[in-house]
């Protein structure tokens, strides 16, 4: 079955510190990946996404995310964070052929929340 | 992206009553979905919104308990219906232009039930 692992429930780091979120896929072909960051009391908020081409994307804030095909693996990674990077941080994955409605269906991780220290 | 704005906001509800929260976004888009946040959880897909049909629930979900209208490709709303406090939750609206695409989400409703 398909699905989406992110190993780390909580991280903490420095500000100025750098940071890595890992997320692992099960799925049977490359689908399409993405980052979302969730503030509190906000909505969910793109990051950053993979379909195709170049494995190192470049999202909002300063953040990347490399796509690692042989550890089915989409890390998340932010050279220097922020106080303001505080949040939890969400890894999804767009798969075909396997909604209730037999289109698309976007499966999300468990969210990894990122504490910031000063 | 789209603009999403979902409404209410936030809320809070007497047991057994219902709730209707909306959904507008500022253009056309391929597919609607409802998702359910609970405290400190990931995202859980209640139903995607068909325009014109019945929205397609997901396992656990049920028409009955969370009733879904799409009426055109700019809105849609869910209901949630005789409410318990297990219903607290978050409740989010997202938007996909076509498939593949990322979704994109409104703010939120926030649900609290006594």
């Amino acid at each position: 079955a398909q699905s989406v692992t992110q190993p780390d429930i909580h991280i903490t780091v420095s500000e100025g510190a750098s940071l890595e979120l890992r997320c692992n896929y099960s799925y049977g072909a490359t689908p399409y990946l993405f980052w979302y960051v969730q503030s509190p009391g906000q909505g969910l908020q793109l990051l950053l996404k993979y379909f195709s081409g170049d494995t190192l994307v470049q999202g909002i804030k300063g953040f990347e995310a490399e796509f690692k095909r042989s550890q089915s693996s989409f890390n998340l990674r932010k050279p220097s964070v922020h106080w303001s990077d505080a949040a939890e941080y969400f890894c999804a994955v767009g798969v075909a052929g396997f909604s209730s409605s037999g289109t698309y269906k976007y499966i999300f991780g468990t969210g990894t929340r990122l504490k910031v220290l000063a | 992206s789209a603009v999403i704005s979902q409404k209410p906001s936030r809320d809070i509800c007497q047991r057994g009553t219902s709730l209707t929260i909306q959904c507008q976004v500022d253009s056309q888009v391929t597919m609607m979905f409802w998702y359910r946040q609970q405290p400190g959880q990931s995202l859980t897909l209640i139903a995607t919104a068909n325009q014109g049909s019945e929205a397609t629930y997901e396992s656990g979900f049920v028409i009955d308990k969370f009733p879904i209208s799409r009426p055109n490709l700019t809105f849609s709303t869910l209901t949630v219906s005789n409410m318990s406090p297990e219903d607290s939750s978050i409740y989010l609206c997202s938007v996909v232009r076509q498939e593949g695409q990322p979704q994109h989400f409104g703010d939120g409703t926030r649900l609290s039930i006594l």
